[in-house]
């Protein structure tokens, strides 16, 4: 199957800027997802990239290289709120719209 | 409102019993789909489904089966519950063509 790759968990500070990486595998790949999910809350959604380069909503971006199979979620002007599991997922040619995620990334934002 | 509603926030039930997870979506979706969420493992597929009465397994489908009788519902069935099937699982549906997912609140089931 699809490998996605993100690291376990990240800190940071109230007000500054975080980036989260997600690299997976090229092959058959069709689209890459990311999800934000508060502790004992279900996945929601935060941007969508099929195309090569930087998607920008708001406080959150998306960026995607499919040729290095390497994506990463820029989150700035930190909040205390954003303290959240951050997921990413492909979705593969073929698969009938079936994602396959990632383990996720638990980010701490301090004061 | 969209919604993906599922029956249970909590369950607790012994080995050995069947259990009926419900997923009720509101939005003509075609597909939906059941993970199972657990630490250090993330989301992981259980069985999908692309239209009424389809169905197809995902990475994990090993103890479960699911029924898909109408579009707008999905059950995902444990016929003999058993410890390694604590777990919270999740109910999503997508349609249109980005595969965007809605989730249902999620079931935590625990097995005794």
């Amino acid at each position: 199957g699809q490998n996605i790759d993100q690291p376990t968990e990240m800190t940071a500070t109230e007000g500054a800027i975080v980036q989260i990486n997600c690299t997976y595998q090229t092959s058959g790949f069709n689209g890459l997802f990311w999800y934000q999910q508060h502790a004992g809350e279900a996945p929601t959604f935060l941007s969508y990239n099929v195309l090569d380069g930087l998607e920008e909503k708001g406080r959150f971006s998306s960026f995607l290289s499919r040729s290095k199979g390497y994506s990463y979620l820029l989150l700035k002007e930190l909040q205390m709120k954003d303290s959240a599991s951050y997921l990413c997922a492909g979705i593969l040619t073929g698969g009938g719209n079936k994602l396959t995620f990632g383990t996720g990334t638990q980010l701490k934002v301090e004061l | 409102d969209v919604k993906v509603t599922q029956s249970s926030r909590y369950l607790v039930k012994r080995t050995g019993e069947k259990v009926f997870l419900e997923c009720v979506q509101d939005m003509d979706h075609e597909n939906m789909f059941w993970y199972r969420q657990d630490p250090g493992l993330g989301l992981r597929l259980i069985y999908f489904s692309y239209d009424v009465k389809m169905k197809e397994k995902g990475d994990i489908p090993e103890g479960y089966s699911v029924s898909r009788e109408k579009k707008e519902r999905f059950s995902l069935i444990l016929e003999s519950a058993s410890t390694n099937q604590t777990s919270m699982y999740l109910c999503a549906s997508s349609g249109g063509n980005t595969g965007e997912l809605f989730f249902g609140e999620g079931s935590r089931l625990t097995v005794l």
